[in-house]
């Protein structure tokens, strides 16, 4: 079955470190990639997408994220966190093949940022 | 667009009671997903629909849990009876086919 992976459960960091969170996913065929973000006591929101084209992806707020295939990777990088960049992180992944458009979610990274 | 919809934001309720969760997905929207969000647990995927029609139930816990859409802007989640352990936010995402998935606000359900 696929499956996606986020090794990091819990990353803790300072502001103005450099941030990247682990994403690999199962599926070998062709796959649309998301990462969403859950602020305290909120909603998944959006935070990019990859479905074609440049493998580097430019989110919202600083966030970018990239493709490799050949790795079946898909990490979140951002250069200098801050500390509203606490939340928790999740990678998801449609596998393209799926006319159910059923997406699958990795557990989640809790991100805490100490100001 | 407003979004989509969920109500109530929050429920208390003692243990035995009926609850039901409601869901307006975003209008065109042909996909509607209903999930759990425990600290145990993490995100999970209850059900889904495509065109009002149930597509995969298998996340369903028990039989205590039944979901409906009678129409396109329209779902309902339903536990009878509920339990403790059905203490969680539940959250209803839409999307098109293939496109970005967007969540609700959620649904807090404390159950006593």
């Amino acid at each position: 079955a696929q499956s996606v992976s986020q090794h990091n459960h819990h990353v803790i960091l300072s502001e103005a470190a450099s941030l990247e969170l682990g994403c690999n996913y199962s599926y070998g065929g062709t796959v649309n990639l998301f990462w969403y973000v859950q602020y305290p006591g909120q909603h998944l929101q959006l935070l990019l997408k990859y479905f074609s084209g440049d493998p580097l992806v430019k989110g919202i707020k600083g966030f970018e994220a990239e493709f490799i295939k050949s790795k079946f990777s898909f990490n979140l990088r951002k250069p200098s966190v801050q500390w509203s960049d606490t939340a928790e992180y999740f990678c998801a992944v449609n596998p393209s093949y799926s006319s159910a458009s059923k997406i699958i979610f990795g557990s989640g990274t809790r991100l805490s940022i100490r100001p | 667009d407003a979004g989509v919809i969920q109500s109530p934001r929050h429920e208390v309720t003692e243990m035995g009671q009926e609850v039901t969760l409601r869901c307006k997905p975003i209008s065109g929207h042909d996909y509607l997903f209903w999930y759990r969000q425990t600290m145990m647990r993490g995100l999970e995927l209850l059900i889904y629909f495509n065109n009002n029609v149930p597509i995969d139930d298998s996340g369903m816990p028990e039989d205590r849990f039944s979901a409906k859409m009678p129409n396109a802007s329209f779902s309902t989640l339903k536990i009878q009876p509920s339990e403790p352990r059905d203490s969680a936010v539940y959250f209803c995402a839409s999307n098109r086919a293939g496109e970005t998935q967007y969540f609700g606000p959620g649904t807090r359900l404390l159950v006593l």
